[in-house]
């Protein structure tokens, strides 16, 4: 039973240019969360998703992020414009029916912005 | 908004010290999930806590949820060097917001 599979592991790009970060959750999991993490700092809470809905954004910044999480395939975190900023860790996990399951976390993508 | 505030921020310890992170939130939750971070590592679940004043335990860790459901702690008695991590609580209201986590190192 494969856990979280999130990829690219390291991702690099240059200024203005496009991330995407994408994110398969445990199979039977149709909530799928994304956070980013800072070096040294803790989880902050971006966007929370389940299939093709967004229940709850509040934590994505207004401009330049999104996420979606399609019928088929998996979920996506898209950064346009990146800047140096942008640079952390991004985590995705999933969890299955039943608001308040665990959490399982996939192993993130670390984004470095040049 | 809700917010989960964790302390101690860091906390290093010599091993066979004991060690205690709290957790307190602004509204009343749901419940509270702990998860540990190693260093370079991927959060991993440890516990979930539901009722009001319940208490878990798991070898040495010992995890509180208070009586108002609003604070949590763990406890992790005589810690040993592959207890090192971030420790990080959790909690659900409309949506799971976690704490900024404890970091904790061990001296052997």
């Amino acid at each position: 039973n494969a856990g979280v599979m999130q990829n690219p592991r390291h991702l690099v790009r240059r200024r203005g240019q496009e991330a995407r970060l994408r994110c398969s959750p445990m199979k039977g999991h149709s909530h799928v969360y994304w956070y980013r993490q800072l070096p040294e700092e803790g989880l902050k809470f971006m966007v929370y998703l389940q299939k093709e809905n967004i229940i709850d954004e509040s934590g994505m910044p207004k401009e330049r992020f999104s996420a979606e999480f399609p019928k088929e395939g998996p979920s996506i975190l898209r950064i346009q414009q990146v800047v140096r900023g942008d640079s952390a860790a991004y985590f995705c996990a999933s969890s299955p029916p039943g608001h308040g399951s665990p959490l399982h976390f996939g192993n993130g993508t670390r984004l470095t912005v040049t | 908004g809700q917010q989960v505030m964790q302390i101690p921020q860091y906390q290093h310890v010599q091993e066979g010290e004991d060690f205690t992170t709290y957790c307190n939130s602004s509204t009343t939750l749901s419940n509270i999930q702990w998860y540990k971070q190693r260093p370079g590592g991927h959060p991993v679940f440890l516990i979930q806590l539901v009722k009001s004043g319940e208490v878990k335990k798991q070898k040495r860790l010992t995890f509180q949820f208070g009586e108002a459901k609003k604070n949590s702690s763990l406890h992790i008695t005589a810690t040993q060097t592959t207890d090192v991590g971030t420790y990080f609580c959790a909690g659900l209201n409309n949506d799971m917001r976690f704490g900024a986590g404890t970091r904790l190192t061990v001296k052997p």
